[in-house]
């Protein structure tokens, strides 16, 4: 039951170029969106989050953008860096009633060339 | 910065036996979750904790699963009888405000990769 479906699992960029990692999801509950970033080793750390009531938000180089018609979120780094490179998460719940507890995709592993 | 520490870093355990986990969440959250990530799957709800009782649980989390806050600082996962298939890297988070704050954040400890023989 993937309700959170990140269907790369690899994406490779050459340094200063965009990097898009894209993100679906089936549950309508959902309506907050997070993507996690996990470096070897570490646990997953927040990186950046939407609400459902936004279509983009923007943080540094980190761009995410959601679509609710199409149930699709993307995360955008700009410019792409080497220590970008790790597994990307992302990670959707809801905000009123049921569970809060985020459903995490399968992750997608980014490596940034320099 | 303050952040989610776990011992051991890796468990080696055979099968059958009990494990405990443990876990020093951010020293002012309230809320304490289990994850688990089977290689090369994706990162799965297991348990939350609050007030020191469970406030919610996976299917996953079933009677051979417990959690304990013993004492101010730790939070513990113990496997009464390990199985083959709970190989899996366990990762305990925090957070502030869990089921309360809209955009509460929950904070991931680096994880234990616990493997069963």
């Amino acid at each position: 039951d993937q309700q959170v479906k990140q269907n790369s699992p690899s994406l490779s960029v050459q340094e200063g170029r965009i990097s898009i990692l894209n993100c679906d999801y089936t549950n309508s509950m959902f309506d907050y969106f997070l993507w996690y970033k996990k470096y070897p080793a570490e646990g997953p750390t927040f990186l950046i989050s939407i609400s459902s009531i936004k279509d983009k938000n923007e943080d540094g180089r980190f761009t995410v953008f959601l679509n609710k018609s199409a149930k699709h979120l993307s995360l955008h780094i700009v410019p792409s860096q080497p220590g970008d490179s790790a597994v990307y998460f992302c990670a959707a719940r809801g905000t009123s009633g049921g569970s809060y507890i985020p459903t995490f995709g399968r992750g997608t592993s980014l490596i940034v060339h320099p | 910065e303050p952040e989610v520490t776990q011992t051991p870093s890796h468990q080696v355990t055979q099968m059958g036996q009990e494990v405990i986990l443990r876990c020093v969440p951010i020293s002012n959250h309230l809320y304490f979750y289990w994850y688990r990530q089977i290689l090369g799957q994706k990162v799965e709800f297991l348990v939350s904790f609050y007030n020191n009782e469970i406030s919610e649980k996976s299917e996953i989390f079933d009677d051979q699963f417990s959690v304990e806050r013993p004492d101010g600082s730790n939070f513990t996962l113990k496997i009464r009888s390990t199985k083959l298939e709970d190989s899996a890297m366990y990762f305990c988070a925090s957070s502030e405000f869990g089921s309360g704050g809209v955009t509460d954040t929950q904070y991931f400890g680096p994880g234990t990769r616990l493997t069963v023989l």
